[in-house]
C-alpha cells in the first residue's frame, strides 16, 4: 500500500496570510491525525478526523482548524499566520474505529516558515 | 491532565552497546504506548507499540516494557548500529477511540563506531 502522503511538502508564508496543508492518508484508513512539531514544544497533537468528523481537539488556537472530505483526505487551514507556527505540521492515518487504539502511520510533514 | 515525560534527552553508546530510553505517562487511563523513530528530515517511523494488558514486547533487537503500577515504559535496543542514530519519541494513548497520541521530549541517540 502506498504511504500517507502530504502536499506542499515546504510553504513559506508571511504573517497575517492564512495556509492550507493537505493530507492523503493510507488506502482504507479512516482516521487522520495532525500534528505541530517544533524544536521548542515537540509533537504536539491538533485534531483527529474520522469519517469527516472531528472527534477530539487539542490546545489550538480557533486559527488552527481542519476537514476531512469523503475520501479520507483530509486538510488543515490556519488562518492569520503568526511567526509562531513556523512549524512541520505531520499528519497521521490510523485504521482509528472507535474502542481501540491503532497504529498511527505518519506523512512526511509539511515544513511551514512564516516570515 | 496528559504528561508523558521522557529521559535522557540524548544518549551516546559505542556501537554494540545497548542503550535504555524511559518514559513516564501521568494519565492512569493510558493504555497503548508506541516508539517512534525519527531520522534527520524524515518522517516518524513506528518501530514498536504495547498495549497496557502486555508487560513486555520483543522484535529482534529491540524491546519495550511497561510497568503499568509505575505508569513507566521502556525501550531497549541491544546491540546497537550506528543507523540506529535517530531521535526516538515515546507516546501514550488513551483507550477512547480517538486516535491522539501525547508525545514524550524525544531522545537523541547517537551510536558512534
Amino acid at each position: 500500500k502506498a504511504g500517507v502522503t502530504q502536499t506542499p511538502r515546504y510553504l513559506i508564508k508571511t504573517r497575517g496570510q492564512q495556509v492550507t496543508l493537505s493530507c492523503s492518508p493510507i488506502s482504507g484508513h479512516r482516521s487522520v491525525s495532525w500534528y505541530q512539531q517544533t524544536p521548542g514544544q515537540g509533537l504536539q497533537f491538533l485534531f483527529e478526523y474520522f469519517s469527516e468528523t472531528q472527534r477530539n481537539k487539542g490546545n489550538f488556537p480557533g486559527r488552527f482548524s481542519g476537514r476531512q472530505f469523503s475520501n479520507s483526505r483530509s486538510e488543515m487551514n490556519v488562518s492569520t499566520l503568526e511567526l509562531g507556527d513556523s512549524a512541520l505540521y505531520l499528519c497521521a492515518s490510523s485504521s482509528g474505529s472507535a474502542g481501540t487504539q491503532y497504529e498511527q502511520y505518519f506523512g512526511p510533514g509539511t515544513r511551514l516558515t512564516v516570515t | 491532565g496528559e504528561n508523558v515525560e521522557q529521559h535522557p534527552s540524548t544518549l551516546s553508546v559505542q556501537e554494540g552497546d545497548s542503550a535504555v530510553i524511559k518514559c513516564t505517562y501521568s494519565d492512569s487511563a493510558s493504555n497503548y504506548f508506541p516508539w517512534y523513530k525519527q531520522e534527520l528530515g524524515k518522517r516518524p517511523q513506528l518501530i514498536i507499540d504495547i498495549r497496557s494488558n502486555v508487560g513486555e514486547k520483543k522484535d529482534q533487537r529491540i524491546a519495550v516494557t511497561l510497568n503499568k503500577t509505575a505508569k513507566h515504559f521502556s525501550l531497549h535496543i541491544t546491540e546497537t548500529q550506528p543507523e540506529d542514530s535517530a531521535v526516538y519519541f515515546c507516546a501514550a494513548s488513551r483507550n477512547t477511540g480517538f486516535q491522539k497520541l501525547v508525545f514524550g521530549t524525544g531522545t537523541r541517540l547517537l551510536v558512534s563506531p
